[in-house]
């Protein structure tokens, strides 16, 4: 049974570019949440995605976007990158938008030069 | 707003030894509390979760406990051992939204 896949593993980009990040929740999972984590600190939640929809949303900016897709999968799009947007990003998946606990994925690791 | 504190941000033991990590947040109004692990670079391991109506939960060496009326868990690891080197986080999560603490950072010499 795949747990949490997400790609790529690691991606280098320069400022003011546009990331797209893409994340596989578990098998019977159909929610997904996003987290920026900055080195040495704790995961902050950008968004939670259920029934296609952009449920919760966390304090980041506009240009931090997302997706869900039919088959629960979901993207996270970050638009005009800054040097600050360098992070690990994760993703988690869980049975229901609640109360379920969270799987999560080994992350991205994003580096904007 | 929440907030998540968790104190010690370090702590280094000799193998064996028991310990106790601490957790403390400013909302009591949670669904649930969970309790990760975190090795360098990678992604979050589920340890424990503690749904809001419970006191504690127990897997193998670990234990963890709620008072959501002083805010506070803990989270106790018995006999400790070089493997259980890592950063564990303490997590409260209120309608799906999750706010993390900073994390302690453990280390166990053999």
């Amino acid at each position: 049974d795949a747990g949490v896949t997400q790609s790529p593993t690691h991606l280098i980009k320069t400022r003011g570019q546009q990331v797209t990040l893409r994340c596989s929740p578990k098998s019977g999972h159909d929610t997904v949440s996003w987290y920026q984590q900055a080195l040495g600190q704790g995961p902050q939640f950008i968004f939670q995605y259920y029934e296609e929809e952009e449920r919760q949303r966390g304090n980041f900016p506009d240009r931090f976007s997302g997706h869900q897709f039919p088959n629960y999968s979901s993207e996270l799009n970050v638009n005009a990158l800054l040097l600050g947007d360098s992070a690990l990003y994760l993703c988690a998946s869980s049975l229901d938008p609640y109360n379920s606990p969270l799987h999560f994925g080994n992350g991205t690791r994003l580096t904007v030069t | 707003k929440q907030e998540v504190t968790q104190i010690p941000a370090a702590l280094s033991v000799p193998e064996g030894e028991n310990l106790v990590l601490n957790c403390s947040f400013t909302d009591s109004a949670i669904y649930n509390l969970q309790w990760f692990r975190q090795d360098p670079g990678k992604g979050l391991t589920s340890l424990l979760l503690i749904q809001s109506s419970q006191r504690e939960q127990t897997s193998g060496r670990l234990n963890a406990s709620l008072d959501k009326s002083s805010g506070r868990s803990t989270l106790y690891i018995a006999a400790s051992q070089p493997g259980d080197s890592a950063t564990y986080l303490c997590v409260t999560s209120n309608t799906g939204k999750l706010i993390f603490g900073q994390g302690t950072t453990l280390q166990v010499k053999p």
